[in-house]
């Protein structure tokens, strides 16, 4: 089965703090993509980040990093020094053979100031 | 990133009537073009594939008569919701894949409320 689990839906923390998304993922196939994705109020998806699943190194941007780990089927999503430009739903996704994404449930980020 | 542009970004519509959503790629060959639909506080669920020049493949429990999918050109795929009644209002959004990249791009998203 192709599953994507985004344990926490809604998440809030003050400005400036650190928030880890968490994101778990199911799927029998040993080649697949993951993503991360932003929608703010406005509604579009905004893409972050696609990692392969031979590639396990954790990636940093800015602000934002990534720890995939397979051991552990989970792909997080860490903001640091957050903003309240941050605040936001985030959906992890799991690209399957098929070429159709799944995603998670979505997690709502508040960042409060 | 490559571009995919949805219009209309919201549309309000009276029940009984149809509504066409067009998803057009700007700058790249979609060879394929997924509609998702999105209820309020919801994910995003997967509605069909379409490949250009065929039929659209539906997800279980779409209604593929309600849901009219045209995928004409590469740059071009339309998303009818025919006899469109308040329960279909939601947030549908397409995305491209050129086939070549495992990056799928998505439209802004269209707000659909049938009143």
């Amino acid at each position: 089965a192709q599953k994507v689990t985004q344990a926490q839906t809604e998440i809030s923390v003050v400005e400036k703090e650190d928030v880890t998304l968490d994101c778990v993922y199911e799927t029998r196939d040993t080649t697949y993509y993951l993503f991360w994705y932003k929608q703010p109020p406005s509604g579009e998806l905004v893409f972050l980040i696609r990692r392969n699943s031979f590639d396990e190194q954790n990636e940093i941007s800015g602000r934002y990093s990534w720890n995939f780990q397979k051991s552990t089927s989970s792909f997080n999503f860490t903001i640091t020094a957050s903003q309240v430009v941050d605040s936001a739903v985030y959906f992890c996704a799991l690209l399957n053979r098929d070429d159709k994404i799944i995603f998670g449930k979505g997690t709502r980020l508040h960042i409060l100031p | 990133g490559a571009v995919v542009s949805q219009h209309p970004s919201r549309v309000i519509c009276k029940s009984g009537t149809s509504v066409k959503i067009e998803c057009r790629s700007l700058d790249f060959q979609a060879t394929t073009m997924f509609w998702y639909r999105q209820f309020p506080k919801q994910s995003l669920m997967l509605m069909a594939t379409s490949n250009e020049g065929s039929k659209a493949t539906y997800e279980q429990g779409v209604e593929k008569d309600k849901f009219l999918i045209n995928h004409a050109s590469l740059t071009l795929s339309t998303l009818t919701v025919t006899s469109a009644h308040p329960e279909d209002s939601s947030f549908y959004i397409c995305s491209a894949s050129s086939g070549v990249s495992t990056l799928a791009f998505f439209g802004q998203g269209t707000r659909l409320t049938v009143v």
